[in-house]
């Protein structure tokens, strides 16, 4: 069974720009949820879409944004870009009911200049 | 404050030595999970629990729910074992809240 992919690896964008990434779950995984990853902040949890819907959202501006496909995979959208949304992105795929463990990508690591 | 609070920061152990990072956490959780980072990013998931003690060969995880309080426990530490462990909180809706991390160095 394959694990779950992120796509790209590595990003090098400009402030100012936008950015897309993208995440596919393992196969029979409904839901979908998207990590920052910062050494000062540590793990924060972004949104999680289950079936095409956006089920939980943290604390994040609404320069990051997300969607699901009918197939599951998921897209984050970050816009209008800043030095400080250098990070780690990781997305996650479970089962989406409470206490279904998580099956972490590998991660794309996004550099702003 | 955080949901989710983890100690020690760091921690540098012999090889062969008894390991023990330990976790609280505030007030509604579904599920505690521990997990694993290796340098390079991959996050694995170690153990999900809501009560009592899980053991997956030298890694053994317990809770104590009404002190909210968990612990994971490595026996004979190996280098291999040296990582960032974390700890996050689930919560109700598949939310979860994520510790600042253990860095664990195994020296051979």
């Amino acid at each position: 069974k394959a694990g779950v992919t992120q796509t790209p690896r590595y990003l090098i964008k400009t402030r100012g720009q936008q950015v897309t990434l993208s995440c596919s779950p393992i196969s029979g995984h409904r839901s979908v949820s998207w990590y920052q990853q910062t050494p000062g902040q540590g793990l924060q949890f972004l949104f999680e879409y289950f079936s095409e819907t956006q089920r939980n959202k943290g604390n994040f501006p609404g320069r990051f944004s997300g969607r699901q496909f009918s197939n599951s995979r998921s897209e984050m959208n970050v816009s209008t870009l800043e030095l400080g949304d250098s990070a780690l992105y990781l997305c996650a795929s479970s089962h989406g009911t409470d206490n279904s463990p998580l099956h972490f990508g590998n991660g794309t690591r996004l550099t702003v200049t | 404050k955080n949901e989710v609070e983890q100690s020690p920061q760091n921690l540098t152990a012999q090889e062969g030595e008894f390991i023990t990072i330990n976790c609280s956490y505030s007030v509604g959780i579904s599920a505690l999970h521990w997990l694993q980072q290796h340098p390079g990013g991959g996050i694995v998931s170690l153990f999900m629990l809501s009560s009592g003690k899980k053991k997956h060969g030298r890694l053994i995880a317990t809770i104590n729910i009404q002190e909210k309080h968990s612990s994971l426990h490595i026996t004979a530490s190996h280098p291999r074992d040296s990582a960032v462990y974390i700890c996050a909180k689930g919560r109700a809706g598949n939310q979860f809240y994520f510790g600042t991390g253990t860095s664990l160095t195994v020296i051979p």
